[in-house]
């Protein structure tokens, strides 16, 4: 099963910031979460990743909580280009299984006019 | 350009008829690994692979194979393809552990 946990869905007018929320609970202590998002059925495009520390490039920024069982994806201005589904993941970690990557059915989000 | 890139985009063949889908990266990338998607499942990783000549398992590897003879290409092989593999493939390579992820553009395969 997958590691995290998004809402199925959520809309957002344009310009405005959109906030994504993911629950990872069940996170080690030296996983990695990271975004992605796929536009239609495009090859999904890495957004931003993080440890523990607030995150921020060009896309977008990371909000990791304290605790680390949650984190926030936030596009600060949203566009019709934002229109996509986004992918919550962490990295497995373990000797023998860190390549292995579990993708939930992530969070439709549409941004509107 | 930095790139994965995946053979074929599409494809229809027939149940049983073996057939293979290409991946190069050309990023010299050590992991790669391969995922379908499917309505309402999200991506399922099939198999991946940390470097040449290493491979496993992911969630759903019935029906299919795998081999990393060089570092650039990791070809997803069917077998015996049955209509149950119907499904949008993609490819992705990244640098290690934290790297992130280069997705190729997919592979629509359609098996009848």
């Amino acid at each position: 099963d997958a590691k995290t946990t998004q809402p199925p869905s959520m809309d957002c007018a344009e310009g405005r910031a959109a906030n994504l929320p993911c629950n990872h609970s069940t996170i080690s202590g030296n996983e990695y979460v990271y975004w992605y998002r796929q536009i239609h059925s495009q090859g999904p495009q890495y957004i931003i990743h993080g440890l523990k520390n607030n995150e921020t490039n060009e896309m977008a920024s990371l909000i990791i909580t304290e605790d680390r069982k949650s984190s926030t994806l936030i596009l600060p201005h949203a566009t019709l280009r934002d229109t996509a589904v986004y992918y919550c993941i962490v990295r497995v970690l373990g000797a023998d299984s860190w390549g292995k990557l579990q993708f939930g059915a992530g969070t439709q989000v549409v941004v509107t006019p | 350009e930095a790139q994965v890139t995946q053979n074929p985009r599409y494809l229809i063949t027939v149940t049983g008829k073996k057939l293979t889908v290409t991946c190069s990266q050309n990023m010299n990338h050590e992991y790669m690994s391969w995922y379908r998607q499917d309505p309402g499942l999200g991506l399922r990783q099939i198999y991946y692979s940390m470097n040449v000549e290493v491979t496993d398992k992911g969630d759903v590897p019935e029906g299919y194979k795998v081999s990393r003879k060089e570092k650039r290409n990791f070809p997803l092989i069917l077998e015996s393809p049955s209509p149950n593999q119907t499904s949008l493939y993609f490819c992705a390579s990244s640098f290690g552990y934290t790297g992130e992820l280069f997705f190729g553009e997919g592979s629509r395969l359609t098996v009848l």
